[in-house]
């Protein structure tokens, strides 16, 4: 069974840092791309950040550009998310997301942790 | 970036009766060498993950009810109920994969008249 289980959610003030880690299992990890999509209370989905099999290709929304870095360690079956100078506007739920298809970064999520909130507030 | 229109933003239909949201992205989606339209559907149940419906515009992920069907190619694309269930009270959310940044439609939200 695939699962995926975020840690590392929490309040932080504004201009703060967090990382957040998504432990995976059930299925060979460096085979697939993942990604981190988030979902502010209310509102719709918003993909933040994906990366290739080999970690050697990543991406990011603009919206996150130059603040969060997206790395993963396939020996551990775990994938990361660092996120800096953190804004009211990050808080959502994140969520960690598997590319659905092997190798394929650009495929669509067909598992989805169960998530974990960052509330960014002074 | 490709920008990804859902509409209605909410409909409000019979039970038994069709549901039919609307995708329209800023450009084509078509990979035309494979011949397939990089966009997914997913459904949202309140409080729930999002779950994968459809993919490559019209295939059914595994498990999926086949009263859910997806149709279209290029930019406009269309999600149908067939005959809406009360478990398919949901948020519903188009998805293009054709290239980086990924995104999301708006999502229309579904509910029982």
């Amino acid at each position: 069974e695939v699962q995926l289980l975020e840690s590392g959610g929490g309040l932080v003030q504004p201009g703060g840092s967090l990382s957040l880690s998504c432990a995976a299992s059930g299925f060979t990890f460096s085979d697939y791309a993942m990604n981190w999509v988030r979902q502010a209370p209310g509102k719709g989905l918003e993909w933040v950040s994906g990366i290739s099999v080999s970690g050697s290709s990543t991406y990011y929304a603009d919206s996150v550009k130059g603040r969060f870095s997206i790395s993963r360690d396939n020996s551990k079956n775990t994938l990361y998310l660092q996120m800096n100078n953190l804004r009211v506007d990050d808080t959502a739920m994140y969520y960690c997301a598997r590319a659905g298809i092997e190798v394929i970064t650009t495929a669509p999520v067909d598992y989805w942790g169960q998530g974990t909130l960052i509330t960014v507030s002074s | 970036d490709i920008v990804m229109t859902q509409s209605p933003d909410s409909l409000a239909v019979s039970l038994g009766e069709r549901a039919t949201i609307n995708c329209k992205s800023s450009q084509s989606v078509l990979y035309s060498s494979h011949n397939k339209n990089y966009l997914a559907w997913y459904q949202q149940k309140p409080g729930q993950t999002p779950n994968l419906l459809i993919y490559w515009a019209s295939t059914r992920e595994s498990g999926v009810p086949d009263r859910f069907s997806g149709s279209g190619s290029g930019t406009d694309f269309t999600l149908t109920i067939s005959s809406l269930q009360a478990e398919d009270v949901a948020v519903y959310y188009c998805q293009q994969y054709y290239t980086t940044p990924l995104t999301f439609g708006g999502g229309t939200r579904v509910e029982i008249k």
